[in-house]
């Protein structure tokens, strides 16, 4: 069946604007995970959505970073006023409720350029 | 707080070389604990797992890892690698919260 998605693959953009990156996990997935991998680092937790309960967003680095879920289904990490710190890859995974173990699937990623 | 580490950031191995690849973490309750492997231009997809009983899980493509709690370690090892097996590989550690907590990945690099 189909994976996760996230568009856009590659995005470029000049310091100081938004930018706004999109995730569709895997269908009936009910967790959504962000995360960030800088060049050289390990992923870093963001933000993890959960059904309808309320967002877990103790790994969101600053005010400028936020995210939206529908329901169970597409998630949006928006970041304002770009930073070149946040150049990175950023990764979504999703995950089933009925999974034990909790595994995790990830997206092909959206590499960020802040110029 | 909750740290991976995988002290090897870079290996290169020849063709039927054993491999081990060392994971950490800190962490003194129940763990729940991965390999992710990122093949080149792919995604990361999930190579073996450990949520409870046997310490010793394998996985695919003939890989396999040992829980020693007593050491909160959970090595990744393979008996021959082959030229395929070219890629980053992230050990991963669920602790308590829902995320995951990865390492700085290692890459291993197989020479034909």
């Amino acid at each position: 069946g189909a994976g996760v998605s996230q568009s856009p693959s590659n995005k470029v953009t000049e310091k100081g604007k938004d930018v706004e990156l999109r995730c569709d996990p895997i269908s009936g997935h009910t967790a959504l995970y962000w995360y960030r991998q800088r060049l050289g680092q390990g992923l870093e937790f963001l933000i993890y959505f959960q059904g309808n309960s309320a967002p877990d967003k103790s790994g969101l680095p600053s005010d400028r970073f936020s995210a939206e879920r529908t329901g169970e289904s597409v998630s949006t990490l928006t970041i304002q006023r770009t930073q070149q710190e946040d150049s990175a890859v950023y990764l979504c995974a999703s995950s089933s409720a009925w999974d034990s173990s909790y595994e995790q699937y990830f997206g092909p990623g959206t590499r960020l350029t802040v110029t | 707080a909750q740290s991976v580490s995988q002290h090897n950031h870079h290996v290169i191995l020849s063709e039927a070389a054993s491999l081990e690849l060392g994971c950490n973490y800190s962490y003194g309750g129940t763990v729940n604990l991965f390999w992710y492997v990122q093949y080149p231009g792919q995604h990361l997809q999930l190579l073996l797992k450990y949520f409870s009983g046997d310490p010793l899980v394998k996985g695919i493509k003939g890989f396999e890892a040992e829980f020693i709690k007593s050491k909160f370690s959970f090595n990744l090892r393979k008996p021959s690698v082959q030229w395929s097996d070219t890629a980053e590989y992230f050990c991963a550690v669920r602790a308590g919260a829902n995320n995951l907590f990865f390492g700085t990945g290692t890459r291993l690099t197989v020479i034909p």
